[in-house]
């Protein structure tokens, strides 16, 4: 079946321009998290989504991150005023609710701004 | 919170050599524990997985073990091959949450 999808798989902007990444996660699963992946770093948590339960946003670094899931399954990660701190690869991955569950990744999309 | 801390790298090694990559967690209760590899141009995977203490998590060779009283989850491998080449993540999820919390990764390249 289908795996975790995004898109773009690739985007340049300008700093101060806003951009929406999608995330299309695999039927059923429940559960749908962002991550960001820095060059040269590690996974950094940004969001959590489960059913129909309030998010877990705990995670974006600023107010200018803005995410949400329309109907329980699309997400979309929206930066407002990009900054070039924001480039990195961001990655969407979807479960089953429960914690032995593992993610399953999209490919990412490369967010580079200019 | 709850938390992964991995040994940092880089690490090479030459083939056929044993690895290990040291993972210690944070949390309470009792985490689910994961080790994620992200091959060269590839998107992360599920390598192993440990539920419960004294779990061991196999696959492709690797091994791990679920350790509360050290609260460890260290990656091994008896010998280990070019192909092996990736950055490995330790992570773990709490039953009470559900979120998955990373480590830093750390990149392995394997020479011949």
């Amino acid at each position: 079946g289908a795996g975790v999808s995004q898109s773009p798989s690739n985007k340049v902007t300008e700093k101060g321009k806003d951009v929406e990444l999608r995330c299309d996660p695999i039927s059923g699963h429940t559960a749908l998290y962002w991550y960001r992946q820095s060059l040269g770093q590690g996974l950094e948590f940004l969001i959590y989504f489960q059913g129909n339960s309030a998010p877990d946003k705990s995670g974006l670094p600023s107010d200018r991150f803005s995410a949400e899931r329309t109907g329980g399954s699309v997400s979309t990660l929206t930066i407002q005023r990009t900054q070039q701190e924001d480039s990195a690869v961001y990655l969407c991955a979807s479960t089953y609710r429960g914690s032995t569950s593992p993610l399953h990744f999209g490919n990412g999309t490369r967010l580079t701004v200019t | 919170g709850n938390s992964v801390t991995q040994m940092e790298g880089p690490v090479t090694l030459s083939e056929e050599a044993f690895l290990t990559i040291n993972c210690t967690y944070t949390a309470t209760g009792y985490p689910s524990l994961f080790w994620y590899v992200q091959y060269p141009g590839e998107g992360l995977q599920l390598l192993l997985k440990a539920t419960k203490a004294d779990d061991k998590g196999s696959n492709k060779g690797f091994e791990a073990t679920y350790r509360k009283e050290t609260t460890s989850f260290h990656l091994e491998k008896g010998s280990v091959q070019v192909s092996d080449s990736a950055v490995y993540f330790c992570a773990l999820s709490h039953f009470n949450n559900n979120d998955m919390r990373f480590g830093a990764g750390t990149r392995l390249t394997v020479k011949p």
